[in-house]
């Protein structure tokens, strides 16, 4: 069954550093998403992306965070400028072209900011 | 502000017996709502989604139910295994002006232990 891959699956980097998330949505999913869980607490949402263009993003989503899709098959969160408070799981998800497709999620990118 | 609430936080069982997981939200205005499961350091795999304008939805041993009316969906697993011990998530999607938004609004999740 075709899955969403991540990587790294854990990243360090020190306070102030960038940062780029890589991942591999399934390949004829038209929606694209970033979502992150701090420990402890909920998944949150962060971005999602449709058709080359964010389509929305939460208030968590700031100057400092960017997406990208580089080519066909890559879709990207970079994080400019990382905080402490950045540290947290971050799940990448993507979803067929009708809205009632379900997400379907990566295993996660551990970024862990010192 | 949109919540989604899950009770009980953890909860632990003895192997075969059968469990409900909990799911309440404030806003009745869904799209659907979306089951995940939760293993330790792993990402969200899905289980079932409910589309607003139905009542259930079942897979296997799974069975979920949706009550609009009533802000609830409960999550249903039959004759439980050790290997069905995982924290369960449910996430609404808000029915949005936009026919775009994807907006997933999460739960705290359920902890499940089930003891062999």
């Amino acid at each position: 069954e075709p899955e969403v891959t991540q990587t790294p699956s854990h990243q360090v980097t020190q306070m102030g550093q960038e940062v780029i998330l890589r991942c591999v949505p399934i390949s004829n999913h038209l929606y694209f998403y970033w979502y992150r869980q701090i420990l402890g607490q909920k998944v949150e949402f962060l971005v999602s992306f449709y058709n080359n263009e964010i389509s929305e993003k939460s208030e968590i989503f700031d100057d400092q965070f960017s997406v990208e899709r580089p080519d066909g098959s890559n879709f990207t969160l970079k994080i400019r400028s990382t905080k402490l408070e950045d540290s947290a799981m971050y799940f990448c998800a993507s979803s067929g072209g009708v809205r009632n497709s379900p997400l379907h999620f990566g295993n996660g990118t551990r970024l862990t900011v010192t | 502000k949109q919540e989604v609430t899950q009770i009980p936080a953890a909860l632990s069982v003895p192997e075969g017996e059968n469990l409900v997981l909990n799911c309440s939200f404030t806003d009745s205005a869904i799209y659907n709502l979306q089951w995940f499961r939760q293993d330790p350091g792993k990402g969200l795999t899905s289980l079932l989604l409910i589309q607003s304008s139905q009542r259930e939805q079942t897979s296997g041993r799974l069975n979920a139910s949706l009550d609009k009316s009533s802000g609830r969906s409960t999550l249903y697993i039959a004759a439980s295994q050790p290997g069905d011990s995982a924290t369960y998530l449910c996430a609404r999607l808000p029915f949005g002006a936009s026919g775009s938004a994807r907006q997933l609004t999460f739960g705290s999740g359920t902890q499940l232990t089930v003891l062999p």
